[in-house]
């Protein structure tokens, strides 16, 4: 039973439209995160929910907008996709964002998205 | 603003070599430290955390000490296997913001 799951994992998509990335993990977590990994492997946050509520949101172009209808629960949707916007991206999940264990994020295995 | 600087790879070992992956910090207050992993075609999993000064923290056979005078957290193991091939990455919890702020990665390979 996979703890934190990500569809699809593998996008492919012309520029300019609009696709969804869902997330969901079963650990009982209370924050989500989504971050975008590089063609160089860096990684950057882009946003975190605890228990639904937006917490962080980074310098990220409007065009990404997440949604988390429960705490289980935190999607990504892009609109006018851009050829920069091929990337990974990681669903992950922590305890509180408060706890002692904040840091310690159990990521998804990703979902490669390619704008062509 | 805070920031995590690892030195750059690929790192390319025999197996039962000894490993060290440099990392440093800047950071205002006294961050919680941590190293993830990332082998091919997989998400990140957490290696082993310091969340003080002096704290050791180890697993796997791997260990990293944090360093406060030195702003440093370096991973090491004393004899890597083909298996631990893949991407370290340091990272640093801000306290502020409690958010995980990730260095660039280090390739790690390890021939037979």
């Amino acid at each position: 039973d996979t703890a934190v799951s990500q569809t699809p994992k593998y996008l492919v998509t012309q520029m300019g439209n609009d696709k969804s990335i869902k997330c969901e993990q079963n650990l009982g977590h209370d924050t989500m995160y989504w971050y975008k990994q590089d063609s160089k492997k860096f990684l950057k946050i882009m946003f975190s929910y605890n228990n639904k509520e937006l917490i962080i949101n980074e310098t990220v172009p409007n065009r990404f907008s997440p949604k988390s209808p429960d705490k289980a629960h935190l999607n990504l949707h892009i609109n006018s996709l851009e050829l920069g916007d091929s990337a990974v991206y990681f669903c992950a999940s922590s305890q509180d964002w408060t706890s002692a264990r904040a840091g310690e994020l159990f990521f998804g295995e990703g979902s490669r998205l390619t704008v062509l | 603003g805070d920031s995590v600087t690892q030195m750059e790879g690929p790192v390319t070992l025999s197996e039962e070599a000894f490993l060290t992956i440099n990392c440093t910090y800047t950071a205002t207050g006294y961050p919680s430290l941590f190293w993830y992993v990332q082998y091919p075609g997989e998400g990140l999993q957490l290696l082993l955390k310091a969340t003080k000064a002096d704290d050791k923290g180890s697993n796997k056979g791997f260990e990293a000490t944090y360093r406060k005078e030195t702003t440093s957290f370096h991973l090491e193991k004393g004899s890597v296997q083909v298996s631990d091939s893949a991407v370290y990455f340091c990272a640093l919890m801000s306290g502020g913001y409690n958010k995980l702020i990730f260095g660039a990665g280090t390739r790690l390979a390890v021939h037979p």
